[in-house]
């Protein structure tokens, strides 16, 4: 699997859109971009995932930059209750396991 | 509600014996697994299996047995505790082995060998 790179914590303000980057470089054309999050020990939670097109959903939108070699996750209103850490996993469709990175810890402060 | 439930949430085990962790899921997900979370780490998957009767090793199998009797369950068994299985261990299933669908994980049962 791809290796993943996030920045290691990010803080945002109560109400404005969370963007939250991940970089993928070395993504093959058969893996897709997942997005999880995992609030205070709990379980990870599937937020989204996408092969090379935008996707939105209820919870988030994902932009894949058109080389697919960095996405970017977006929170367009972010709540306190966004307050996690969120992991950028690249998975080959089939594949095992999901290899999960540190992540980013994202702090929305009211 | 749907979704995958794990028993118990919290234990604490002596060095040298066993439990099982539960794990069931009602969505007739066909893909289960387990997986440890240690402090300060991602998660590290230890076992899976694509569907009943059939089930394979994840990256930190030892001292960890499973099976799959049913669709729904995927009992996780401790042999012989030791202090280094201290960790959260989450259930995950997905609905497919072939599909680019997302896990859904459990709670986490939070293991503790003194």
């Amino acid at each position: 699997d791809a290796k993943t790179t996030q920045p290691p914590s990010m803080d945002c303000a109560e109400g404005r859109a969370a963007n939250l980057p991940c970089n993928h470089s070395t993504i093959s054309g058969n893996e897709y971009v997942y997005w999880y999050r995992q609030i205070h020990s709990q379980g990870p939670q599937y937020i989204i995932h996408g092969l090379k097109n935008n996707e939105t959903n209820e919870m988030a939108s994902l932009i894949i930059t058109e080389d697919r070699k960095s996405s970017t996750l977006i929170l367009p209103h972010a709540t306190l209750r966004d307050t996690a850490v969120y992991y950028c996993i690249v998975r080959v469709v089939g594949a095992q396991k999901l290899v999960f990175g540190q992540g980013t810890r994202l702090t929305i402060n009211p | 509600n749907a979704g995958v439930t794990q028993t118990p949430k919290f234990q604490v085990l002596k060095t040298g014996q066993s439990m099982t962790l539960q794990c069931a899921q009602d969505m007739n997900h066909e893909y289960m697994s387990w997986y440890r979370q240690d402090p300060g780490m991602g998660l590290r998957l230890i076992h899976y299996s694509v569907g009943a009767g059939i089930t394979d090793q994840g990256e930190v199998p030892n001292g960890y047995n499973v099976s799959r009797s049913t669709t729904e369950d995927f009992p996780l068994r401790l042999l012989s505790a030791a202090p280094s299985q201290t960790s959260v261990y989450f259930c995950a299933s997905r609905s497919s082995p072939g599909t680019a669908d997302g896990y859904t994980f459990g709670s986490g049962t939070r293991l503790t060998v003194v």
